[in-house]
């Protein structure tokens, strides 16, 4: 248990709603992660975080942004849901001696109508 | 741009069996290679995590090998068990680490 929540679990929401997910750890790691899982697309970067107020861009970040404005939290938010961003929404920390391995969260499994 | 490939997409095995899944990745420069386990409607479970200066790491019934100019990793299960069953992901790191690229899985079935 890499102590990762993420809330919350699941959501149905409509076309063109904000929505924000929240991604919250208890051991004050640096790097946090949003990532998407799509059948036949596997996991997906969206936007990581090295330090608070400190975010980049990954491989499917459009119509995606990112906030951290404390160690512990990095929140998600699509400003306007569409259908194409149904998906299963996993936070990861890396932790380890190095900072190298990725621990992943429970998930939130996203449906847009 | 990286690109990872996992094959086969799914096995099925005797309990019992020794097994390996197998992982190809297009470019060598990478920073670490790591081995995921996942079941179904769960998160993600690290396995073990390869640097790119390593040929291999072992955990109990798992080793897993890197081969950077060839762009392969193998992951082999010895004494297979049905507890086993899951889908193995393997993901390689770029950017420092931060860039984890992800195959889209081996869907293993071991049967009693």
């Amino acid at each position: 248990d890499a102590g990762i929540t993420q809330s919350p679990r699941h959501k149905v929401t409509e076309t063109g709603t904000p929505v924000t997910l929240r991604c919250h750890q208890t051991e004050n790691h640096r790097y946090m992660y949003w990532y998407r899982q799509d059948p036949g697309h596997g996991l997906r970067l969206i936007h990581y975080s090295y330090g608070v107020k400190d975010t980049d861009k990954g491989e499917v970040s459009d119509g995606y942004s990112v906030s951290r404005s404390k160690t512990e939290d990095f929140l998600l938010t699509l400003e306007s849901a569409t259908s194409s961003q149904t998906s299963v929404y996993f936070c990861a920390i890396r932790r380890g001696q190095r900072e190298e391995t990725q621990y992943f969260g429970p998930g939130t499994r996203l449906l847009v109508l | 741009k990286q690109e990872v490939t996992q094959i086969p997409a799914a096995l099925s095995v005797p309990e019992g069996e020794n097994l390996v899944l197998n992982c190809s990745f297009t470019d060598s420069a990478i920073y670490n290679l790591q081995w995921f386990r996942q079941d179904p409607g769960k998160g993600l479970t690290s396995l073990l995590l390869i640097q790119s200066s390593q040929r291999e790491q072992t955990s109990g019934r798992l080793n897993a090998s890197l081969d950077k100019s060839s762009g392969r990793s193998t992951l082999y299960i010895a004494a297979s068990q049905p507890g086993d069953s899951a889908t193995y992901l393997c993901a390689v790191a770029t950017g420092g680490g931060n860039k984890l690229t992800f195959g889209t899985g081996t869907q293993l079935k071991v049967e009693l």
